[in-house]
């Protein structure tokens, strides 16, 4: 069974930085693209980025190019999200996600 | 960039109606399409993959159906506990998901 479990989210202010990181066991990890998923408080579902299953292929929303770095360590069945230059508006529940299957997500708060 | 459009976004019905929600692909995905339920303050729970595949332990009452770019997900009666909002999301590539804008099912 696929799990996947989220850490690293907290409350931290505007400019400042956060690394999410997500732990996945039940699949090979080295096999499989990732990705990352927000949502917003009351709001619908925003891709946010994508890395292929080495790592060396990477998208990336435009709401976050240049702010956010996805990576992997393939070794340690981690997914990784680095995020720079924080605003408001990245207020949101991050999920990591294997295809369909996502962990529980973890909440990052920006704030004064 | 593939957009993915939802229809309709508010949906009242009564238990035992059947219901059906639309999504549709600006391009074709073929077959990769997901359908989630969220209730509040809870994580999206998939409910239909491959746009048609029913995941583990979701009711058979929940079906879904398409291909290419034009897919439904169908509860066949509903019940109490199907009162949520329901999303697509195209995965056609992990370099670009895209998730329709929701429709939220509410009491009539």
């Amino acid at each position: 069974e696929v799990q996947l479990l989220e850490s690293g989210g907290g409350l931290v202010q505007p400019g400042e930085s956060l690394r999410l990181s997500c732990v996945a066991s039940g699949f090979t990890f080295s096999s499989y693209a990732m990705t990352w998923v927000r949502q917003a408080p009351g709001k619908g579902l925003e891709w946010v980025a994508g890395l292929s299953n080495t790592g060396y292929t990477i998208h990336y929303a435009d709401s976050v190019k240049g702010r956010f770095t996805i990576s992997r360590d393939n070794s340690k069945n981690t997914l990784y999200l680095q995020m720079n230059s924080l605003r408001a508006d990245d207020t949101a529940i991050y999920y990591c996600a294997k295809d369909v299957s996502w962990g529980q997500g973890t909440l990052v708060t920006v704030s004064p | 960039d593939i957009q993915m459009t939802q229809s309709p976004s508010t949906l009242s019905a009564s238990v035992g109606d059947r219901v059906t929600i639309s999504c549709r692909a600006s391009q074709s995905i073929s077959l990769w399409l997901a359908w989630y339920q969220q209730k509040p303050g809870k994580a999206p729970n998939l409910l239909i993959y491959k746009a048609s595949t029913l995941q583990s332990g979701v009711p058979s009452r929940f079906s879904g159906s398409g291909a290419g770019t034009e897919f439904t997900l169908t509860i066949s009666s509903l019940q109490p506990d199907d009162f949520a909002t329901y999303y697509c999301l195209q995965y056609n590539s992990y370099s670009f998901y895209s998730f329709g804008q929701g429709t939220k099912v509410d009491i009539k």
